[in-house]
C-alpha cells in the first residue's frame, strides 16, 4: 500500500523558514517523480514543485521560485521542501504527492505574526 | 500557464441519479509522446485528494466503475453514472502535460 506521511508544518512568522518532510513507503521511491501541492484554507489546489527520480530536474511554480527548494533522499525514501522567506499567502495545507496519483494527508503551514 | 476551467462549480444531485462535470483547458493537453495527461481527482470533506481518472479515461486502482472519463484535446468530461452518498466532495481536473501543472477550480458535488 502506498503511504506518504508529511511532517514539519507549523506556525512561522513572515520572513521565516520551514522544512517540510515526506516519508514514502509501499513503492519503489527512486522510480517516481515526486511533488508538493498546496491548498490554502477553503481554496483549491495549487501545484508547488516537482522533482524527477534522481533529483536532477526540478520545477517550481512562479510564486515560490527563489524561495522554495524541493529535494529528495532516495536512500531514505524521503522528499523535502525547504521554504524560506515565507509570506502570509504561503499559508496552506501542503501535500506530498507521487506523480499525480497519490497524496499524503498533508501538513499545515501557517505564516502569521 | 494552462488555465483549467470547470462547469458547473456547484452540482446538487439526487442519490442514484447521474452527474456530469465539464473541464476545459486553455491549450491542448496532448503531449509530444501522444498521451494526454488529464486527471480527475476527488477530495472528500476533510481528506486529501484522491486520483479517480488518469490520462483522460483510465480509472485508478479501486475506483468504482460508476466513474468514467472522456474527452480529447481541450475538452474533457467526468461522469458518475449513479451518485452515491460517498461521492460528496469536490472534484478537480488536473493537467500535467505542461509545466506548471495546473488544477481546475473544483466542482462541489452535494446531495439534494
Amino acid at each position: 500500500e502506498v503511504q506518504l506521511v508529511e511532517s514539519g508544518g507549523g506556525l512561522v512568522q513572515p520572513g521565516g523558514s520551514l522544512r517540510l518532510s515526506c516519508v514514502a513507503s509501499g513503492f519503489t521511491f527512486s522510480s517516481y517523480w515526486m511533488n508538493w501541492v498546496r491548498q490554502a484554507p477553503g481554496k483549491g489546489l495549487e501545484w508547488v514543485a516537482n522533482i524527477n527520480e534522481d533529483g536532477s530536474a526540478k520545477y517550481y511554480v512562479d510564486s515560490v521560485k527563489g524561495r522554495f527548494t524541493i529535494s529528495r533522499d532516495n536512500a531514505k525514501n524521503s522528499l523535502f521542501l525547504q521554504m524560506n522567506s515565507l509570506r502570509a499567502e504561503d499559508t496552506a495545507m501542503y501535500y506530498c504527492g507521487r506523480s499525480g496519483d497519490y497524496w499524503g494527508q498533508g501538513t499545515l503551514v501557517t505564516v502569521s505574526s | 500557464d494552462v488555465v483549467m476551467t470547470q462547469s458547473p462549480l456547484s452540482l446538487p444531485v439526487t442519490l442514484g441519479q447521474p452527474a456530469s462535470i465539464s473541464c476545459r483547458s486553455s491549450q491542448s493537453l496532448v503531449y509530444s509522446d501522444g498521451n494526454t495527461y488529464l486527471n480527475w481527482l476527488q477530495q472528500r470533506p476533510g481528506q486529501s485528494p484522491r486520483r479517480l481518472i488518469y490520462k483522460v479515461s483510465n480509472r485508478g486502482s479501486g475506483v468504482p466503475d460508476r466513474f468514467s472519463g472522456s474527452g480529447s484535446g481541450t475538452d474533457f468530461t467526468l461522469k458518475i453514472s449513479r451518485v452515491e452518498a460517498e461521492d460528496v466532495g469536490v472534484y478537480y481536473c488536473m493537467q500535467h502535460t505542461h509545466w506548471p501543472h495546473t488544477f481546475g477550480p473544483g466542482t462541489k458535488l452535494e446531495i439534494k
